[in-house]
């Protein structure tokens, strides 16, 4: 099926230090959404991204959006063991099918 | 509001069986799209419906199959199953096609 890259696939961390995963498309995208899912959870929507260059902060999150509408990031500062889960992009390339397309999925693993 | 809901939470099938999944999704929200979960392939799109009509499909072969009803509760069918259809399958439900989504907790599918 189709979907779309990010790296890494897997990060272990100390707590406290920072943690980014990319998400990237060959392709402009509409927009962009990030998802945390817990172990044995379900995905839950953290933030949608539209604008290019666009920067958007939630506490220890800051998310960016590429210029070119390509690509995005997740950056966490300081990260805590609550941070742990499998972080998605899900990215909309517009258009007629307004779809969304789910990420690899980046794996956080914090240690304490 | 009460979230996306899913029923059943876990099932258990064998090869040959079919199977119906139901997912009721958040009072309002018109969007509905269904997702296969797996350890080695991540989150694969299936089909996404709004106004009971299937907008989009994914790379799934046709005896995965789906609708929605007039109050948006949705339903998928898998038939002949397999084994390599052991899977979570995640509901979600958004207000408008192509935004912000919400999951709900899955059905755990097993196939022995």
């Amino acid at each position: 099926g189709q979907q779309v890259m990010q790296i890494p696939q897997y990060q272990h961390v100390q707590e406290g230090e920072d943690f980014t995963t990319y998400c990237n498309s060959s392709t402009t995208l509409s927009n962009i959404q990030w998802y945390k899912q817990r172990p044995g959870g379900h995905p839950v929507f953290l933030i949608q991204l539209v604008k290019s260059g666009e920067v958007k902060k939630q506490k220890r999150l800051t998310f960016q959006f590429g210029e070119a509408k390509k690509n995005s990031s997740l950056h966490i500062t300081a990260t805590q063991t609550t941070d742990v889960g499998t972080y998605f992009c899900a990215v909309n390339y517009g258009g007629a099918t307004n779809k969304l397309i789910f990420g690899t999925g980046t794996l956080l693993a914090v240690q304490p | 509001k009460a979230g996306v809901t899913q029923t059943p939470r876990y099932l258990i099938k064998t090869r040959g069986q079919q199977v119906t999944l139901s997912c009721s999704p958040i009072s309002g929200h018109r969007s509905v799209s269904w997702y296969q979960q797996t350890p080695g392939q991540g989150l694969q799109f299936l089909f996404e419906y709004f106004s009971e009509t299937q907008r989009n499909k994914g790379n799934f072969p046709g005896r995965f199959s789906g609708r929605q009803f007039s109050n948006s509760r949705s339903e998928m069918n898998v038939s002949t199953l397999e084994l390599g259809d052991s899977a979570l399958y995640l509901c979600a439900s958004s207000l408008f096609r192509g935004h912000e989504q919400y999951f709900g907790p899955g059905t755990r599918l097993t196939v022995t």
